[in-house]
């Protein structure tokens, strides 16, 4: 299994621009995860999904950040419009739960620069 | 409110040489106690995962420790190698309906020759 993909691996942005983030998780894993990574603030989740169901947004910065996996195959996070603060290393991460220790499986990241 | 805290914020050790990471949490309900390594430019790879009932877990030359009754954890590295160098966070997944994970700021950890 090629792990989870995701695009672009790198992104650079003017301020106001939309900005759209891809995962695919790995085939089978039933839950997918948005993290932001920070040097301030480390790791937050932003938002994760259950079978393709939204099931905890609360981490989702403001209604400029909107996330969407439409099969189980994909997903996308867009930032409408983008600021300078939403800098940062996105990750998303899918999961096959199995009892109480369910894995979960980071991707490479997407590094955004709003400037 | 759930916190998990880690020290120190960075570190750095000769090549060989043992270290130990701390992380403090208060979170509840408790599930479970994550650390994982992350590469520079990398995502998090998970190294340990210990439940409640755990108190140490081994991976190779890592040691994890877990007192659920002060909620401390330890990472252990023994003979450190240059590879080691990266970021070691620590996660805690909480109980409940929600499962949520939460991580600590991580420890930055340079191994050098």
């Amino acid at each position: 299994d090629a792990g989870v993909i995701q695009s672009p691996r790198h992104e650079v942005t003017e301020m106001g621009q939309e900005v759209t983030l891809r995962c695919k998780p790995i085939s089978g894993h039933n839950s997918l995860f948005w993290y932001r990574q920070t040097m301030m603030r480390g790791l937050e989740l932003l938002i994760y999904f259950n079978n393709n169901v939204p099931i905890d947004d609360s981490g989702m910065p403001e209604d400029r950040f909107s996330a969407k996996m439409p099969n189980a195959s994909f997903s996308t996070l867009k930032i409408q419009p983008s600021e300078p603060r939403d800098s940062a290393v996105y990750f998303c991460a899918s999961r096959a739960r199995t009892g109480l220790r369910g894995e979960q499986y980071f991707g490479p990241g997407t590094r955004l620069t709003v400037t | 409110k759930n916190q998990v805290e880690q020290s120190p914020q960075s570190l750095i050790i000769l090549e060989g040489k043992n270290c130990t990471l701390q992380c403090n949490y208060t979170v509840s309900p408790f599930s479970n106690l994550r650390w994982y390594k992350q590469d520079t430019g990398r995502g998090p790879v998970s190294l340990t995962i210990m439940t409640f009932s755990e108190n140490t877990k081994s991976n190779g030359r890592y040691t994890a420790t877990l007192d659920a009754d002060t909620k401390q954890s330890s990472l252990h590295i023994t003979a450190s190698q240059l590879s080691d160098s990266a970021s070691y966070i620590c996660v805690v997944e909480a109980g409940g309906a929600t499962n949520k994970l939460i991580f600590g700021t991580g420890t930055l950890l340079a191994v050098q020759p």
